[in-house]
């Protein structure tokens, strides 16, 4: 069974400081791994995928398939960055069955 | 584009009841998956459909059920409610099975009473 494990259920940082959003997964295939983030009133949307390794809003996160984890992190957090994050799982090539961790509500401090 | 909507925005039912949620895609997506959402259980995967096909389903019971119509707007229904089924009910849509990101609705908050 694929499971997703975000063990911060919340997370507070000063501005400018950096942060890291922890996430772990258990799966036996080839998964793909994403971030979701849900802004105050808005809807739930992807930040990032790790197929992309692209940096979106100052936001990386690394695929490491020997720790099985996709760590979230940024550098310098602004209070913008305040929000849920969710990190959620695949299997490889089929993308409509996502496992979501339980979240993390990030809160930047001024 | 208009993004995913989903009717109503809220609900009451009560214990025994059966209720019907509604979401309409992005135009031009075929692919819908619904979400159940509960501040126990987290985000969890109900099924989806794929040009009128359920492709996927998760683990709830057979009084969660859906269907897919042929412009890809999608219905859930619950029968037989029960007060656990009380939660916020995701709909996500995407263009195909390659496309990996997923729409999100606003959600249509359930409660059961």
């Amino acid at each position: 069974a694929q499971r997703v494990t975000q063990p911060e259920k919340l997370l507070s940082v000063f501005k400018g400081a950096p942060v890291e959003l922890k996430c772990n997964y258990s799966y036996s295939g080839s998964p793909e791994l994403f971030w979701y983030v849900q802004y105050s009133r808005q809807r739930l949307q992807l930040l990032l995928r790790h197929i992309s390794r692209e940096s979106i809003k100052g936001f990386t996160a690394d695929l490491n398939k020997g720790e099985t984890s996709f760590h979230l992190k940024k550098p310098f957090a602004q209070e913008e960055d305040s929000a849920m994050y969710y990190c959620a799982l695949t299997q490889s090539g089929s993308n409509y069955k996502l496992t979501f961790g339980k979240g993390t509500l990030l809160t930047v401090n001024p | 584009k208009a993004g995913v909507t989903q009717t109503p925005r809220y609900l009451i039912k009560t214990r025994g009841q059966q209720v019907t949620l509604s979401c309409s895609p992005i135009s031009g997506h075929r692919s819908v998956s619904w979400y159940q959402q509960t501040p126990g259980q987290g985000l969890q995967f109900l099924f989806e459909y794929f040009s009128e096909t359920q492709r996927n389903k998760g683990n709830f019971p057979g009084r969660f059920s859906g269907r897919q119509f042929s412009n890809s707007r999608s219905e859930m229904n619950v029968s037989t409610l029960e007060l656990g089924d009380s939660a916020l009910y995701l709909c996500a849509s995407s263009a195909d099975s390659l496309t990996y990101e997923q729409y999100f609705g606003p959600g249509t908050r359930l409660t059961v009473t």
